[in-house]
């Protein structure tokens, strides 16, 4: 199965500012068609996850430009700019290249 | 507006069974496989496997071919989810959502064992 390493497991911020989390694939997730399906989600206390980037770096529908995807390959990064109140939460990375598909253990973002 | 509503919470019993559903709305039900997903308490996410409605075909992560056994009736848009000879490891929250990308999420249905 292809292992997803995320780091930072916590990260604390400041309203305003600006994050960065990894998500890394024990694995090459490109798929043999050439699309890479990496996404990234976000679980908000009691919620289910909402998808927020999927193929690396294209934003969902409704999703702010504050959030960017990037990475290729095995190595992926989440960016959060001026971070909100509502960003709040668990992030998680997911992988649907390879089966079975499989989640990064997520990264909690709170409060500074 | 793309809806996926889960059914209630289920309480059940060491070794019995239970049925979760998943009623799609707001698209053409044959056109999306659906996902299975669970998270147990506290914990990360958990891909079980897919159905794609329209064939009726599955594909399952190996630790839950024995376990869950996934369906759908299009005659109502219902994806469903039985989960067989229930442990205390199957306490846990299932989700549904759409492939590929795990697009939309129904809101989960907590599964708790106990006798």
């Amino acid at each position: 199965d292809v292992v997803m390493t995320q780091t930072p497991v916590s990260l604390s911020v400041s309203l305003g500012g600006q994050v960065s989390i990894s998500c890394r694939s024990s694995q090459s997730l490109v798929h043999n068609n050439g699309n890479t399906y990496l996404s990234w989600y976000l679980q908000k206390p009691g919620q289910s996850p909402q998808l927020l980037i999927y193929k690396v770096s294209n934003r969902f529908s409704g999703i702010s430009d504050r959030f960017s995807g990037s990475g290729s390959g095995t190595d992926f990064t989440l960016k959060i700019s001026r971070v909100e109140p509502d960003d709040l939460g668990v992030y998680y990375c997911g992988q649907g290249t390879q089966y079975p598909n499989t989640f990064g253990a997520g990264t909690k973002l709170e409060l500074k | 507006e793309v809806q996926l509503q889960q059914s209630g919470p289920e309480v059940g019993r060491p070794g019995s069974s239970v049925k979760i559903s998943c009623k799609a709305s707001g698209y053409t039900f044959t056109d999306y496989v659906m996902n299975w997903v669970k998270q147990s308490p506290g914990q990360g996410l958990e891909w079980i496997g897919w159905i794609d409605p329209e064939y009726g075909s599955t594909d399952y992560a190996e630790k839950f071919k024995k376990k869950a056994t996934l369906t759908a009736d299009t005659s109502s848009n219902t994806a469903y989810i039985q989960l067989s000879s229930l442990t205390s490891e199957d306490t846990a929250t299932y989700f549904c959502a759409r492939r590929p990308y795990f697009d939309y999420w129904g809101q989960g249905v907590m599964v708790t064992v106990s006798s």
